[in-house]
């Protein structure tokens, strides 16, 4: 059975620019759930979707923002790149909120 | 905000030696999660605990939470090499355990030398 896949591995983009993150869950699993994770930070939680709607955000602003497709798969888009978002994006999915979530390798998102 | 403390940040040690690393907080957590997380890779779960007093053995780790369900410690016996990663605790504010109210300790970062 397939993880948790993202795409890219890496992405590199200059500050101003856009960065689209993209997440596939475990299959059967609706909920999809996008942290943070910047050095010396720890993991913050960014958002959760679950059945196509976003449920919750973190502490980010605005220009953080995603979406999850009809296949539960998930987009994490962020505009207007900051050097300081430079991070490990982590997406993790569960079959509801109450169970295990399983995390995928992450992207390196590096602003340069 | 509920903060976990994990202590020691850094950690190196010889294969053969056992080790314990802490998970401190001021709040009480209903539940708590430890993960490894090895490089290029997304954390993985190792263990629940919810009990105060709790104690859990996975193979050659074994996982305490506090009685008052505010820290958790995390022992090895007899590192061995597959056992680096950075090693981090998680705690659940409620019982209902919503995976997205998850606070995050920054984590150990452990390296088992040869």
């Amino acid at each position: 059975e397939a993880g948790v896949t993202q795409s890219p591995t890496h992405l590199i983009k200059t500050s101003g620019q856009q960065a689209t993150l993209r997440c596939s869950p475990i299959s059967g699993h609706t909920s999809v759930y996008w942290y943070q994770q910047a050095l010396g930070l720890g993991l913050q939680f960014l958002l959760w979707y679950d059945e196509g709607e976003e449920r919750n955000r973190g502490n980010f602003p605005p220009r953080f923002s995603g979406r999850q497709f009809p296949n539960y798969s998930s987009e994490l888009n962020v505009n207007a790149l900051e050097l300081e978002d430079s991070a490990l994006y982590l997406c993790a999915s569960s079959f509801d909120t109450n169970t295990e979530a399983f995390f995928g390798q992450g992207t390196r998102l590096t602003v340069v | 905000t509920q903060l976990l403390e994990q202590s020691p940040q850094f950690l190196s040690i010889q294969e053969g030696e056992n080790l314990t690393v802490y998970c401190n907080s001021s709040s009480v957590f209903s539940s708590l999660q430890w993960y490894r997380q090895e490089p290029g890779e997304g954390p993985v779960l190792l263990v629940t605990v919810v009990t105060g007093g709790e104690v859990k053995k996975l193979k050659r780790l074994t996982f305490q939470f506090g009685d008052a369900r505010k820290d958790s410690s995390l022992h090895i016996t007899a590192a061995q090499t597959g056992d680096t990663g950075l090693y981090l605790c998680a705690g659940a504010a409620d019982s209902g355990g919503s995976n997205y109210k998850l606070t995050f300790g920054k984590g150990t970062l452990l390296t088992v030398n040869p």
